[in-house]
């Protein structure tokens, strides 16, 4: 019973490099989206998606791209690291869009220095 | 702009003691109110609450809707020190999608 997975648990990348979180959930949901966690600021929604091949931005998607080839997959790009994108990352997906039975994974700390 | 706002920020307590958080929203077009909880890791959906005055309960915990005031509470009864954890308010708001916006959480403390 996998749920969401996410890879890697911690990463630290220096300012330019480039990289890929992944995410994988095993319970065929349309619905996954990308969230950043910062103290004092929650959950802020970066990209989401309600489908295989289709995509959207969130609230702050600047600095990172997205696809969804398959219902499973969901990773997130970050194209130049910048040190403001230190930050939690959390993938959540869920067969419903409204939120309720979101599952989440456990998170990616990212340190880019 | 979308907004939601939790109190505390954060709170200590002691075991056995009954703690009310606090959430309150500016959304347009509101649906529904989450409250999710988030131990070390990820957060776990506990509610979610549609329509004013009706209860939601779970154990322990227990939450409530008012939607003229535009505020949910979040209670806990008898605190255990497994309740330590953020607490999160979170409400979609439809751009299609109904992506959530959330407040910053309480952080709550039980000590033994």
């Amino acid at each position: 019973n996998a749920g969401v997975t996410q890879t890697p648990k911690f990463q630290v990348l220096k300012t330019g490099q480039s990289m890929t979180l992944q995410c994988a959930q095993d319970m065929n949901h349309e619905y996954m989206s990308w969230y950043r966690q910062d103290p004092g600021m929650g959950l802020r929604l970066i990209h989401y998606s309600v489908g295989a091949g289709i995509t959207d931005q969130g609230e702050v998607p600047n600095g990172y791209n997205v696809s969804r080839s398959t219902t499973e997959d969901f990773p997130l790009r970050l194209l130049s690291a910048a040190p403001s994108q230190t930050s939690v990352y959390f993938c959540a997906s869920s067969y419903r869009g409204d939120g309720t039975e979101a599952f989440f994974g456990q998170g990616t700390r990212l340190t880019v220095v | 702009e979308d907004k939601v706002v939790q109190s505390p920020l954060s709170l200590v307590v002691h075991e056995g003691d009954t703690v009310t958080l606090n959430c309150s929203y500016e959304v347009t077009n509101f649906r529904s109110l989450l409250w999710y909880k988030q131990e070390k890791k990820a957060p776990t959906f506990l509610f979610m609450l549609t329509s004013s005055g009706i209860e939601k309960k779970s154990g322990r915990l227990s939450s409530i809707l008012d939607k003229k005031e535009l505020f949910s509470i979040l209670n806990i009864t008898a605190t255990q020190t497994g309740d330590s954890a953020v607490y999160l308010c979170a409400v979609p708001v439809s751009t299609g999608f109904q992506k959530l916006v959330f407040g910053t959480g309480t952080r709550l403390l039980v000590s033994p």
